[in-house]
Formats: structure tokens, sequence, C-alpha cells
């Protein structure tokens, strides 16, 4: 049964940093692209960074780009997400995903909270 | 970016309805787009991927149709377990972008 447990989430204030963890199983995690999702409180999902199977090659949308990091180390199955200058509109939940999209391969964690406020 | 226009926002159906929801990519994203169910306080999880390919172990009530520029998801008749919050995503560019997502409730 595949498994994504993320970790890390928390309350911070405005314009620190803060890293995600997701811990992988079930599956042969170095085969696979990994992602981040988030969706703000009542609000719809947002897709913010998406890592190749063997950590080559990393992807942002602009809202994150040059804050956010996703890493991986296949030798522990797990993921992470180093997010830098936080900012109140990054208050969200954040899920993990194993996703090979156009595929029936399609996982996601149960999600952390991170929070952003003064 | 490719902006995907969802509708309705909230939807209100009676069991055995049959229901629809659209998405519209902003441009052709040919047929890259998956539908995502979200039930209240969980993860989405896969229906459809590839506009038309039944996830495994959803029911056959679900189906997509569509390709280039418009999307639908159909439910062929609602039942009780089916209220929740629908998502499109396509994923023919990067970044990849979501729906605003369709809150479906009972009547």
């Amino acid at each position: 049964e595949v498994q994504l447990v993320e970790s890390g989430g928390g309350l911070v204030q405005p314009g620190s940093s803060l890293k995600l963890s997701c811990v992988a199983s079930g599956f042969i995690f170095s085969n696979y692209g990994m992602h981040w999702m988030r969706q703000a409180p009542k609000k719809g999902l947002e897709w913010i960074a998406l890592i190749f199977y063997d950590g080559s090659e990393m992807y942002y949308p602009d809202s994150v780009k040059g804050r956010f990091t996703i890493s991986r180390d296949n030798s522990k199955n797990t993921l992470y997400l180093e997010m830098n200058s936080l900012r109140s509109e990054d208050t969200a939940m954040y899920y993990c995903a194993a996703l090979r999209l156009g595929t029936p391969f399609d996982y996601w964690g149960q999600g952390v909270l991170v929070s952003v406020s003064s | 970016d490719i902006k995907m226009t969802q509708s309705p926002s909230f939807l209100s159906a009676s069991v055995g309805d049959r229901v629809t929801i659209n998405c519209k990519p902003s441009q052709n994203i040919n047929r890259f787009l998956n539908w995502y169910q979200q039930k209240l306080g969980e993860a989405p999880t896969l229906l459809i991927y590839n506009t038309n390919n039944l996830q495994t172990g959803i029911p056959s009530r679900f189906s997509g149709s569509g390709s280039g520029t418009d999307f639908t998801l159909t439910i062929s008749s609602l039942q009780p377990e089916d209220v929740a919050t629908y998502f499109c995503l396509q994923h023919n560019n990067r970044p990849y972008t979501f729906g605003v997502g369709t809150k479906l409730e009972l009547k």
C-alpha cells in the first residue's frame, strides 16, 4: 500500500523559513517524479513543485520560484520542501504527491498545515 | 500559464440526478486533463485521467469527455457518497493548473 506521510508544518512568522518532509513507502520511490501541492483555506489547489525521479530537474510556478526548493533523498525515501521568505499568502495545507501524470499512478499524502502569521 | 475555467462553482442535485461539471482551459491542452474528488477534510483522489480513463476502483457512474479546450465530468446517477468538491487539473504544460473547484451538495 502506498503511503506518503508529511511532517514539519507549523505556525511561523512572515519572512521566516520552514522545511517540510514527506516519507514514502509502498512503492519504488526512486522510480517516480514527486510533487508538492498546496491548498489555502477554503480555496482551490495549486501545484507548487516537481522533482524528477533522480533529482536531475526541478520545476516551480512563479508564485514560489526563488523562495521554495524541492529536493529528495532516494536512500531515505524522503521528499523535502524548503520554504524561505514565507508570506501570509503561503498559509495552506501542503500535500506531497507521487504522480505519474496521465497514468493511474496518483497518490497524495494527508497534508501538513503551514500557517504564516505575526 | 493556462487558466482553467471550471463551472459551476456550486451545484445542488438530488440522488439519481445526472450531474455535469465543465472545465475550459485557456488554450489547447490536447487530452491531458485529470479530474479529482476531494471530500471534506481529506486529500484529493483521482477519478479520471487523460480526459476519459477511469481510475481503478472508481464507480462507472463517473465518466469524462472532451478534448482541446472543453472538458466534462459526468456523474450519471448521483449517490449520497458523491458529495464532495471536484477539481480539474491540466498537465499539458507546466505550471500545471487546477480549476477552482465545484462543490457538489445534495438537494
